[in-house]
């Protein structure tokens, strides 16, 4: 069990760029999460997966943001048109999924726009 | 909705003096919940968690936590901190729905003094 993976750990970028993250899962965990932490706050909930499905997004995933997972395994989540506002800890998060209530965490990706 | 509240933004305590980091939900019906440590720049890693059962759980790292449902807390206790425990601590909540997502704290951070 190689645990949660993300890549890349840190990207910096200009205002107006897009970015994309990528998380990989921990082997047969089918429910995949993300969220992003703002420094000196606690996690916030994005949206989540159930293999390939994406089942809930929150209010604070706008317009500029969009994820998936194609094939139930690794997920993406792209932002376009970054703003300041944009610079964040972005972490995902998977469990088995029915069930199944505790997540597993990745490293994160530290997004930095200037 | 859920909301978690960690009173205590920080805490500094000697190496080997005990701890208690407070840790108070809102949620309609019984809870998970959950302990988490983040290191510096780092992803978060589970403590311990309550499903149902014993009010009293057991975590890894000689970690424990008691659920109260009478005072709506699910407090953190260690009876002898160690320096390597000086990290930031999220309580957090999860929702008995079809998603499970979690609602965070805004975290503790906990300094030790030699």
């Amino acid at each position: 069990d190689t645990g949660v993976s993300q890549d890349p750990r840190h990207k910096i970028t200009k205002r107006g760029q897009n970015v994309t993250f990528r998380c990989d899962p921990i082997s047969e965990h089918n429910r995949l999460y993300w969220y992003r932490q703002t420094l000196g706050q606690g996690p916030e909930f994005l949206t989540y997966f159930q293999n390939e499905a994406q089942l809930e997004k929150s209010r604070l995933l706008s317009d500029r943001f969009s994820a998936e997972r194609p094939k139930g395994s690794f997920s993406t989540l792209e932002i376009q048109r970054t703003e300041q506002g944009d610079s964040a800890m972005y972490l995902c998060a998977t469990n088995l999924g029915r069930n199944s209530y505790e997540q597993y965490f990745g490293p994160g990706t530290r997004l930095t726009v200037t | 909705a859920q909301s978690v509240t960690q009173p205590d933004i920080h805490i500094t305590v000697s190496e080997g003096a005990s701890l208690e980091l407070r840790c108070n939900y809102s949620y309609g019906a019984t809870p998970y919940l959950f302990w988490y440590v983040q290191s510096p720049g780092q992803g978060l890693q589970l403590l311990l968690k309550y499903f149902s059962g014993d009010t009293l759980v057991q975590g890894i790292k000689g970690f424990e936590a008691e659920f109260k449902r009478s005072q709506s807390s699910f407090n953190l206790r260690k009876p002898s901190v160690h320096w390597s425990d000086a990290a930031e601590y999220f309580c957090a909540v999860g929702a008995r729905n079809a998603g499970n997502m979690l609602t965070f704290g805004g975290g503790t951070r906990l300094m030790v003094k030699p």
